[in-house]
């Protein structure tokens, strides 16, 4: 496709059960960042991804938090004994990290709920 | 880390009016976007703006990386404008956007 893809668009889980978000970047693109965005705030970073490599995961809260990119394209953000707190948008974004410019381009994102 | 600060948080506008929002930022940056979320939560990208001046049709903005600021310039709004404009930024060394909190945007018919 032309942009970003999550899936799923909606995630609803009970709490202490595991999650897997999905991301397709933009076809070509190398870099592929993960954020959250909690209600009535912007944006926060969560981890980067340069290739197959996470190249900066300074921004996982914690250990209950893990993401794979295996072949260099699509990445699944993986949360395991999911808590109340974790309720928010997961947002997606790729760039092609060319030094003219570094746009980082935002897929839809998905709506996880942890009742 | 980098402080990214947004205002007016809130602003209500006529069909027609103008506006200037402003971004401001605590160290040099090497990025720098303005998006545009819809009130469907999707992230539209309107510019990469490290440094300079751009403009797309009615929207326009300027950085001025020495002072540290960014000025997002929308004329004659619509009411399909309306929705919350951030501003991130990156520092040099990091890859990761920095967003500030948001202005809030509705435009009445």
């Amino acid at each position: 496709g032309a942009g970003v893809s999550q899936t799923p668009s909606n995630k609803v889980t009970e709490k202490g059960k595991y999650v897997e978000l999905r991301c397709d970047p933009i076809s070509g693109h190398t870099a592929l960042y993960w954020y959250r965005q909690s209600l009535g705030q912007g944006p926060e970073f969560l981890i980067y991804f340069q290739g197959t490599g996470a190249a900066d995961d300074s921004g996982l809260p914690n250990d209950r938090f893990f993401a794979v990119r295996p072949e260099g394209s699509v990445s699944t953000l993986k949360i395991q004994r999911t808590e109340r707190g974790d309720s928010a948008v997961y947002l997606c974004a790729s760039s092609s990290h060319q030094a003219s410019t570094d746009t980082q381009y935002f897929g839809p994102g998905t709506r996880l709920t942890v009742l | 880390g980098i402080q990214v600060e947004q205002s007016p948080p809130d602003l209500i506008l006529q069909e027609g009016a103008n506006s200037t929002l402003r971004c401001n930022f605590s160290d040099s940056v090497n990025n720098l976007q303005w998006f545009h979320q819809n009130p469907w939560g999707q992230l539209i990208n309107l510019f990469y703006i490290p440094s300079g001046t751009k403009q797309n049709g009615r929207l326009s903005a300027t950085t001025v990386a020495t002072e540290r600021y960014s000025l997002l310039y929308i004329s004659s709004s619509q009411t399909t404008d309306s929705g919350v404009y951030f501003c991130a930024v990156a520092q040099g060394g990091s890859e990761k956007l920095v967003f500030g909190k948001g202005t809030k945007l509705t435009v009445n018919p």
